[in-house]
């Protein structure tokens, strides 16, 4: 099985609104990233944050980690109809450098 | 800077035929992967390279999957055979050093089709 899950498979929302996806892991990671990914491209860096950091923000987005619940969350506020995409969830396996991706949420803001 | 360079962008093939993807991947990046995405699916690592050595290929099918970084710059993914499940978009992707502090900068992908 996979080691990161995000939840929900997929959202749609209104431009305007915040959304929120989940993502849930199985070891103990080094970092958890993720990523967006437009229809047909290939994926783009957002946000990395480490194990011992529980918030970060950059821009419109916010990310979360929660080790003790091996979880993450990521916010995008104020959606814009351009946030439309795949987000998936990226976690750097702690004792090696693999880095395994979940199989993402699909947002879908509607302008 | 430049980005991840991946060529070709499209590939369709019949099954039992070879096909080659190859990769540039950011100056001086020391850490190359490949990334196989199937239609729905979030990427699986196929292999890993620090500089020209492999770290990573325990997902590799390696029977008919092969993947080379000479000199520790591009490198090259080769299937031979092609089976119709191999269908997917083949992702390279670069990073710094083996931890991905910054997270990885991937290509525009192959999209390949076998038919």
């Amino acid at each position: 099985s996979q080691q990161g899950e995000e939840d929900p498979q997929a959202l749609s929302i209104q431009e305007g609104e915040n959304a929120t996806m989940n993502c849930s892991y199985k070891t103990s990671i080094n970092n958890l990233q993720w990523y967006r990914q437009n229809s047909g491209r290939g994926l783009v860096h957002l946000i990395l944050i480490r194990s011992n950091e529980r918030e970060k923000h950059s821009g419109r987005l916010r990310v979360t980690l929660d080790t003790s619940k091996k979880s993450s969350s990521l916010l995008i506020t104020a959606s814009r109809a351009a946030d439309t995409a795949s987000y998936f969830c990226a976690t750097e396996i702690r004792g090696g450098f693999k880095t395994i991706f979940g199989a993402g949420t699909r947002l879908f803001v509607k302008a | 800077e430049a980005g991840v360079a991946q060529s070709p962008r499209y590939k369709i093939i019949e099954k039992r035929q070879s096909v080659a993807f190859w990769c540039n991947p950011i100056s001086g990046h020391a850490t190359l992967y490949w990334y196989q995405q199937i239609l729905g699916q979030g990427p699986k690592l196929l292999i890993q390279f620090q500089n020209n050595g492999v770290v990573d290929d325990s997902q590799l099918p390696k029977d008919r999957f092969s993947a080379e970084r000479l000199k520790g710059v591009d490198s090259t993914l080769k299937i031979q055979p092609a089976k119709l499940e191999d269908s997917a978009v083949y992702l390279c992707a670069s990073s710094g050093s083996g931890q991905s502090n910054y997270g990885y900068t991937f290509g525009s992908g192959t999209r390949l089709t076998v038919v």
